[in-house]
């Protein structure tokens, strides 16, 4: 029973145009909502995080929405880089849990 | 060190073989988690420290697995009588408290130790 869920596992996009990378809970009861990026044979990093009781956060070219009565966020890159090629993780943090609650993950291929 | 560091980073197992998997934190970074990522998927809670105090082992997936952290620093996760599902990649995060704070820069994550059990 996945309480995190990425339903596209991958997407690909044009250097210079906008990702938009989706994410769905079930666990109302979660805090906070963060986002990871990850290249092979590394470690997830921290990208970006929002709170339940925010609906926006923008941190340069990264800006993550939520919307709380559809249980959806969303994170949108602008514009995407070839840099930006990764595998993206929604992650929730709360509900009862120590620990967060990943995805399964969306791979992201910037086109040149 | 500057950021969290983990060995090995590749290990193959036969199976039955117990395997130790080390886990070096941000220095003076008081909670410390473990993860485990079978391909394909994203990471899932093993288990959660609070300095030495191991205050959350839900996550592990059977006895087999042990995990410690005996000075409040370095933490060694434990595998006994490893099986072909065992393999998958060990996550080791850390981060200076488990509180709101922590959502603002999120955990530091390890590059991992790539279990294989043949």
């Amino acid at each position: 029973d996945q309480q995190v869920k990425q339903n596209s596992p991958s997407l690909s996009v044009q250097e210079g145009r906008i990702s938009i990378l989706n994410c769905d809970y079930t666990n109302s009861m979660f805090d906070y909502f963060l986002w990871y990026k990850k290249y092979p044979a590394e470690g997830p990093t921290f990208l970006i995080s929002i709170s339940s009781i925010k609906d926006k956060n923008e941190d340069g070219r990264f800006t993550v929405f939520l919307n709380k009565s559809a249980k959806h966020l969303s994170l949108h890159i602008v514009p995407s880089q070839p840099g930006d090629s990764a595998v993206y993780f929604c992650a929730a943090m709360g509900g009862g849990a120590d620990g967060l609650t990943f995805g399964k993950g969306t791979h992201l291929i910037i086109q040149p | 060190g500057a950021g969290v560091s983990q060995s090995p980073r590749y290990k193959v197992a036969k199976r039955g073989q117990d395997v130790a998997l080390r886990c070096d934190p941000i220095s003076g970074h008081v909670s410390l988690f473990w993860y485990q990522q079978a391909l394909g998927q994203g990471p899932e809670f093993l288990t959660y420290f609070q300095n030495e105090a191991q205050l959350d082992k839900s996550g592990l997936p059977s006895d087999r697995f042990f995990a410690e952290r005996p000075e409040g620093s370095v933490s060694t996760l434990k595998i006994q009588r490893t099986q072909q599902e065992d393999s998958a990649v060990y996550l080791c995060a850390s981060s200076l408290l488990l509180d709101a704070s922590t959502a603002n820069y999120g955990y530091t994550f390890g590059s991992g130790t790539r279990l294989t059990v043949v």
